[in-house]
């Protein structure tokens, strides 16, 4: 199966830095990357999903002046998360699709990057 | 989307076949069913899906009854590794956007 990438696996910050997220497609191009946000014993919401040269669209309450999202290339998306507080501290997961290798709705998920704000 | 329900929690012993359960009473003609799991600290793993006819593949096996209302994820031999959150997701199949909506999921324990 395809392969997601994500860097860092784990990252402690202090109040009020910035932090970057990588999502990377290793084989395969993704037109369309999706962001989520996990919290303990909670399921995976949505933040946003990144389209190759577009904008991202930002779901209901996310706010996008926070959390940038940069998609510049077939396989690369970065989340950054910016002026970060402990509210913040999360599971960060991406994942992509490549709708000319398999079902719309299959998509490859990374293997999340652990966020704590102290 | 259709709304699915799953029961919270399972436990399955190792060896045995895991059914899963998922119930999409309002789902529609061009909605697929898909399933994921998430082992504990990990990205979802995709699973299987289909649409009307039950599929089958080397992870598990897919079986939709008829009038489509539910479906039934089935594992043949659960092992420990198997233990994860299973999420029954319905899809829209048609042209536009394809967001996973992730519900609660059921947490199926493997018992040694």
């Amino acid at each position: 199966g395809a392969v997601v990438s994500q860097h860092p696996s784990r990252v402690i910050c202090k109040s009020g830095t910035s932090v970057k997220i990588e999502c990377r497609s290793l084989d395969f191009q993704a037109t369309t990357m999706f962001w989520y946000r996990q919290f303990p014993k909670q399921s995976l919401m949505l933040m946003a999903t990144s389209n190759e040269g577009s904008k991202a669209t930002y779901e209901q309450g996310v706010e996008k002046d926070k959390f940038l999202i940069n998609h510049a290339s077939l396989t690369l998306s970065t989340l950054t998360v910016t002026s970060a507080h402990p509210e913040d501290s999360s599971f960060y997961i991406c994942s992509a699709s490549d709708p000319t290798r398999s079902g719309k709705g299959e998509q490859f998920f990374g293997p999340g990057t652990r966020l704590t704000v102290l | 989307d259709a709304k699915t329900t799953q029961p919270p929690s399972m436990d399955c012993a190792e060896g045995r076949a895991a059914n899963l359960p998922c119930n999409h009473s309002t789902i529609s003609g061009n909605e697929y069913v898909y399933w994921y799991r998430q082992i504990h600290s990990q990205g979802p793993q995709y699973i299987i899906h289909g649409l009307k006819n039950n599929e089958t593949n080397e992870m598990a096996s897919l079986i939709i009854t008829e009038d489509r209302k539910s479906s039934t994820l089935i594992l043949p031999h659960a092992t420990l590794r198997d233990t994860a959150v299973y999420y029954c997701i319905a899809l829209y199949s048609g042209a536009g956007s394809y967001q996973l909506t992730f519900g609660k999921g059921t947490k199926l324990s493997v018992i040694p």
